[in-house]
């Protein structure tokens, strides 16, 4: 299958800092990727779908100014965590949209462990 | 009704047991659909897609019904790494994809 990194896979930041999380399709172009976030023993909750190119659409109740997201190739999206605080700690995941052959799937990266002390 | 709806279990089931689990969606126009399996700590990976005729890979088999609105996935002669939460998934089109909430498999020893 395809493969879809994401950078970093953990990082522990102080409170008020500001994180930024790559995800990246490394073999094949991804007009649409998503992020979803995660929190222990919970279920993907989806934050946002970054298209290449155009504004993020975000999901009822996911802060646009707090969680930006910068879709600026076909290979590269990131979310940017600003103003970080203890209760955005979690586990954040990206997927990108892959269309090919006649089907439509979605992979998903390794995902980020965000900690927020 | 949910968009996607699954029995969250857990599904206790001895080793070398067949397993069966099914997803229901509300949503007649959907496209296409996937099963996924993410294991604790990790991200969801592609278990396969399911097709209308159904589709077999290995012991798996996952299966269409539309005019039930339903996919299920068996899991024959389990295995202890067939452990994990498996998400049932749907793609409306146009970007919108419905995950499951999952539905968490124990195999025993």
């Amino acid at each position: 299958g395809a493969v879809v990194s994401q950078h970093p896979s953990w990082v522990i930041c102080k409170s008020g800092t500001s994180v930024k999380i790559e995800c990246r399709s490394l073999d094949f172009q991804a007009t649409t990727m998503f992020w979803y976030r995660q929190f222990p023993k919970q279920s993907l909750m989806l934050m946002a779908t970054s298209n290449e190119g155009s504004k993020a659409t975000y999901e009822q109740g996911v802060e646009k100014d707090k969680f930006l997201i910068n879709h600026a190739s076909l290979t590269l999206s990131t979310l940017t965590v600003t103003s970080a605080h203890p209760e955005d700690s979690s586990f954040y995941i990206c997927s990108a949209r892959q269309i090919a052959g006649g089907a439509d799937t979605q992979y998903f990266g390794p995902g980020t462990r965000l900690t927020v002390l | 009704r949910k968009e996607v709806e699954q029995d969250p279990g857990p599904f206790n089931v001895p080793e070398g047991a067949t397993v069966a689990f099914n997803c229901t969606y509300s949503n007649s126009a959907s496209q296409s659909f996937f099963w996924y399996r993410q294991d604790c700590r990790k991200e969801p990976k592609l278990l396969m897609s399911v097709y209308s005729s159904g589709n077999e890979d290995g012991r798996f088999t996952a299966q269409l019904n539309r005019a039930s609105q339903y996919i299920s996935l068996l899991i024959r002669d389990s295995k202890l790494s067939d452990s994990a939460t498996y998400l049932c998934v749907v793609n409306l089109g146009d970007d919108k994809i419905i995950f499951g909430k999952g539905t968490r498999l124990h195999i025993l020893p």
